[in-house]
């Protein structure tokens, strides 16, 4: 089955700076890969996702990446606020209805 | 309601207990998914319904864990025996197909804490 894995566990940044979370796949049939950000006691929330046919996407402050041969993703946050602040999931789905395989989470912790 | 809701929200029993987890879609939701987060980890799958029926139970630990969704609205995750291990929160996650890529939806959770 598809394992995901998630790097760094932890990332602090200052204000203002560049946030990066990479991620990796093992299915070659994966073909959608949502990001999702959970801030502490709440539920995930989906913050940007991305399909197999595009290689980037971009939505205000935030974007992926994909790069499909290498089978991974990256989600990038750039001017980062103190809001920013979560956990947040990278994950992946092979088929239109089933079950998303996540990540480990990153902490990401923005410091003013 | 406008998301999808879960009780009860935080939920303490004693092992070998059973406990019953209540997941509440979004009105409309056909697919409804069960997921279990244990503390640093990212929610691991555990069953999915596609209207009714069970599409996929391959994430289910093992059989004292089952899920039923008897008139493809509210389900319910159902825990025998539990043990101190099953301490987790239970996500419940819906959507529809209309859904741009059927982006799933998620309730608050359930804490389950098994003394």
């Amino acid at each position: 089955g598809e394992n995901v894995e998630q790097h760094p566990s932890t990332l602090s940044v200052q204000e203002g700076d560049s946030a990066v979370i990479k991620c990796t796949y093992s299915d070659s049939a994966s073909n959608y890969f949502p990001w999702y950000k959970q801030e502490l006691g709440k539920r995930p929330q989906l913050i940007i996702d991305i399909r197999s046919n595009v290689g980037e996407k971009k939505d205000q402050r935030i974007a992926v990446t994909l790069n499909k041969t290498a089978k991974h993703f990256s989600l990038h946050i750039t001017e980062t606020q103190p809001e920013d602040s979560a956990v947040y999931f990278c994950a992946a789905k092979t088929d239109s209805w089933g079950k998303l395989q996540f990540g480990a989470g990153t902490q990401v912790v923005v410091t003013p | 309601g406008a998301g999808v809701s879960q009780t009860p929200s935080n939920k303490v029993t004693e092992k070998g207990k059973y406990v019953e987890l209540r997941c509440d879609p979004i009105s409309g939701h056909t697919a409804l998914y069960w997921y279990r987060q244990s503390l640093g980890q990212g929610p691991e799958f555990l069953i999915y319904f596609q209207g009714t029926g069970a599409a996929d139970d391959s994430g289910l630990p093992n059989d004292r864990f089952f899920a039923v969704r008897p008139e493809g609205s509210v389900s319910t995750l159902k825990i025998q025996r539990t043990e101190r291990g099953d301490s987790a929160v239970y996500l419940c996650a819906s959507s529809f197909p209309g859904l741009p890529h059927n982006e799933q939806f998620f309730g608050p959770g359930t804490r389950l804490t098994v003394l």
